[in-house]
């Protein structure tokens, strides 16, 4: 069974940064493309971040572009997405989820989410 | 940017009646690239329909999905009642980046 599951999250003061992480099984990790999307509360989805399945091609929506930095590690199954200079608008659900094998930026498979909460 | 807009925003349905949710893109798209995503509360979203009309695996035939061009339509024939969700529309169709929709929200009556 596939599975994606992500932690990290919590409570984050504006300002600070954190890693977010992905562990991923039921699947041979290396030959997937991974991706972040992030949900704030009572809100819509976001996609944030796109990796290659070797980790060399990378993309970013350009409202978190220079501020967060995805990852991954295909001997640990994981993917990770660091974020910086955390902002109240930073605030969500993030969820970790899995390209299609045909399209890049088709989900065929989600995490249960990580929530970051950004607050003073 | 391609903007995605979903109507109705609210759908107020009976059980056993029939959704029709639409979503317009602002550019064209090719059929290949826009999908469903149902999200139950306190779940993550799941893929439903992707290609315009291609159900993802597991997915109930009372789920169908039509459209080209601009205007896109997600149809539930009999709705059951773990139908009552909240449904994006999502656009692959541009390199190095997608969009969703803002979602629509279909409730019991």
């Amino acid at each position: 069974e596939v599975q994606l599951v992500e932690s990290g999250g919590g409570l984050k003061q504006p300002g600070g940064s954190l890693t977010l992480s992905c562990a991923a099984s039921g699947f041979t990790f290396d030959t997937y493309e991974m991706n972040w999307v992030r949900q704030a509360p009572g809100k819509g989805l976001e996609w944030i971040s796109h990796i290659s399945r070797s980790g060399k091609t990378i993309y970013y929506a350009d409202s978190v572009r220079g501020r967060f930095t995805i990852s991954r590690d295909n001997a640990k199954n994981s993917v990770y997405l660091q974020i910086t200079g955390l902002r109240a608008e930073d605030t969500a659900v993030y969820y970790c989820t899995r390209s299609s094998f045909d399209w890049l930026f088709l989900f065929d498979r989600w995490g249960q989410g990580t929530l970051v909460s950004v607050s003073s | 940017e391609i903007v995605l807009t979903q109507s109705p925003g609210t759908l107020s349905l009976s059980p056993g009646e029939r959704a029709t949710l639409s979503c317009k893109s602002s550019q064209t798209i090719s059929s290949d690239y826009l999908a469903w995503y149902q999200q139950k509360p306190g779940q993550a979203p799941r893929l439903l329909i992707y290609a315009t009309s291609s159900r993802a695996t597991g997915i109930p035939d009372r789920f169908s999905g039509s459209g080209s061009g601009t205007d896109f339509t997600l149809t539930i024939s009999r709705l059951e009642p773990e139908d009552f969700a909240i449904y994006y529309c999502q656009q692959y169709d541009r390199s190095f980046t997608c969009t969703f929709g803002q979602g629509t929200k279909v409730d019991i009556k």
